[in-house]
């Protein structure tokens, strides 16, 4: 257990509908990043915060993506009008220093029917 | 823009071999590296980190090799064990202050 909690699990969709993850990480950690993990394939960037600001955005990461970090503690991502696509684990992950390891939670995996 | 690759996408290794485990870089800018551990089901799980002014670092039972020349990197476990079975990855700390992950290494140890 890396100290780094994400809610739900597991979440099964139908196409359309909107879906939130919840990333609570390691209290003292300024910087959380999610990541996107698709079968096979290494975890894919999509935005990181540095406290409360959202620093960067994967140009890969569509309009439906947003997330938000608004207190500077835990984050969540919404996918809104999912798609088939959309189904993939979805990591966060939450680092103290910049030049210092990501401390990934075990991810939220998304199946989108 | 950066990719990280690994070279072979499988190792099998008997118990109690060594392994050795690659992976290139494309951005010579890139200053920070480490390597994660992922098992099934799983978040990936730090394992080794190495700065570009190092060429050698090691840990328990696991050593990271950085050739800047080549920008190549590499891990090596000794004597593996069975729980050491898992995908490697490698990831690159670019410019940007992210990370870029590389496909993954599956390494399967045979008992």
């Amino acid at each position: 257990d890396t100290g780094v909690s994400q809610d739900p699990r597991h979440k099964i969709t139908k196409r359309g509908q909107n879906v939130t993850f919840r990333c609570d990480p390691i209290s003292e950690h300024n910087r959380l990043y999610w990541y996107r993990q698709t079968l096979g394939q290494g975890p894919e960037f999509l935005t990181y915060f540095q406290n409360e600001a959202q620093l960067e955005k994967s140009r890969l990461l569509s309009d439906r993506f947003s997330a938000e970090r608004p207190k500077g503690s835990f984050s969540t991502l919404e996918i809104q009008r999912t798609e088939q696509g959309d189904s993939a684990m979805y990591l966060c992950a939450s680092q103290r220093l910049v030049l210092g390891e990501l401390f990934f939670g075990e991810g939220s995996r998304l199946t989108v029917l | 823009g950066e990719s990280v690759g690994l070279h072979l996408p499988t190792l099998s290794v008997q118990e109690g071999d060594n392994s050795i485990i690659n992976c290139a870089y494309s951005n010579s800018a890139s200053d920070y590296f480490i390597w994660y551990k992922q098992e099934s089901g799983k978040g990936p799980q730090f394992i080794i980190d190495i700065r570009s002014n190092m060429d050698k670092r090691q840990g328990q039972r696991v050593t990271v090799l950085l050739n800047k020349t080549v920008k190549h990197l590499s891990l090596q476990i000794a004597a593996t064990q069975p729980g050491d079975s898992a995908v490697y990855f490698c990831a690159e700390l670019n410019t940007g202050n992210q990370f870029y992950f590389g496909t993954g290494t599956s390494l399967t140890v045979i008992p």
